[in-house]
């Protein structure tokens, strides 16, 4: 079974850094690729980006283009998503998912989520 | 970006009623389209992709159609668990784009 298991809820104060990480287990890593989805609070679905393990290959939002950092490590299976500095309004949760190739990529596995609060 | 619109933006409705929640593409996505659940508390979860294929496991009472800019889920047989808010999302191009939200309450 397929499992996408994330990080613990953070609380931060503006400028802080943040390393949140999702742990996948039920298939091949390298196989697929692995990204992540926000929802601020009370609001809809936005797509944050998406890496490729198996080289790295990352792609971006280009909302979130140049604030964020996505990686993933092959030995633990664990994608990361990760900030230099936060600001309020990085406020929201952040969903795992597996993004899935048929006609474009659909999400078909989705974490329970990171709660992210930032606030001083 | 291809901006995509849903409507309503909430309705309401009862168990057992047949309802119809439509998506619509700024631009040709063909059917490049998926549909997701989130009830409330709850991460999304996947019902239809290429705008009306099923995703394994969930109800036949789901069912997409469309194709090009506008496109539709249809809910047959309302049970309490479908009470939740629905998302479109586009997978034509980068970057991934989703509907604003159905809000599907009780009545």
């Amino acid at each position: 079974e397929v499992n996408l298991l994330q990080s613990a809820a953070e609380l931060k104060k503006p400028g802080e850094s943040l390393k949140m990480s999702c742990q996948a287990s039920g298939y091949r890593f390298t196989d697929d690729w692995i990204g992540w989805v926000r929802q601020m609070p009370g609001k809809g679905l936005e797509w944050v980006a998406m890496i490729y393990p198996s080289d790295s290959d990352a792609r971006f939002s280009p909302s979130f283009q140049g604030r964020l950092t996505i990686s993933a490590d092959k030995s633990t299976n664990t994608a990361y998503l990760q900030w230099r500095s936060l600001k309020a309004s990085d406020t929201a949760i952040y969903y795992c998912v597996r993004p899935i190739y048929s006609r474009g990529y659909y999400f078909d596995r989705w974490g329970k989520g990171t709660l992210v609060v930032v606030s001083s | 970006d291809i901006q995509m619109t849903q409507s309503p933006s909430s309705l309401s409705a009862s168990v057992g009623d047949r309802v119809t929640i439509n998506c619509r593409a700024s631009e040709n996505i063909r059917v490049y389209l998926s549909w997701y659940r989130q009830r409330p508390g709850e991460a999304p979860d996947l019902l239809i992709f290429d705008a009306a294929s099923l995703e394994t496991g969930v109800s036949s009472r789901f069912s997409g159609s469309g194709s090009g800019t506008d496109f539709t889920l249809t809910i047959s047989r309302l049970q309490d668990e479908d009470f939740a808010t629905y998302y479109c999302q586009q997978t034509y191009t980068t970057p991934i784009t989703f509907g604003q939200g159905t809000r599907l309450d009780m009545k």
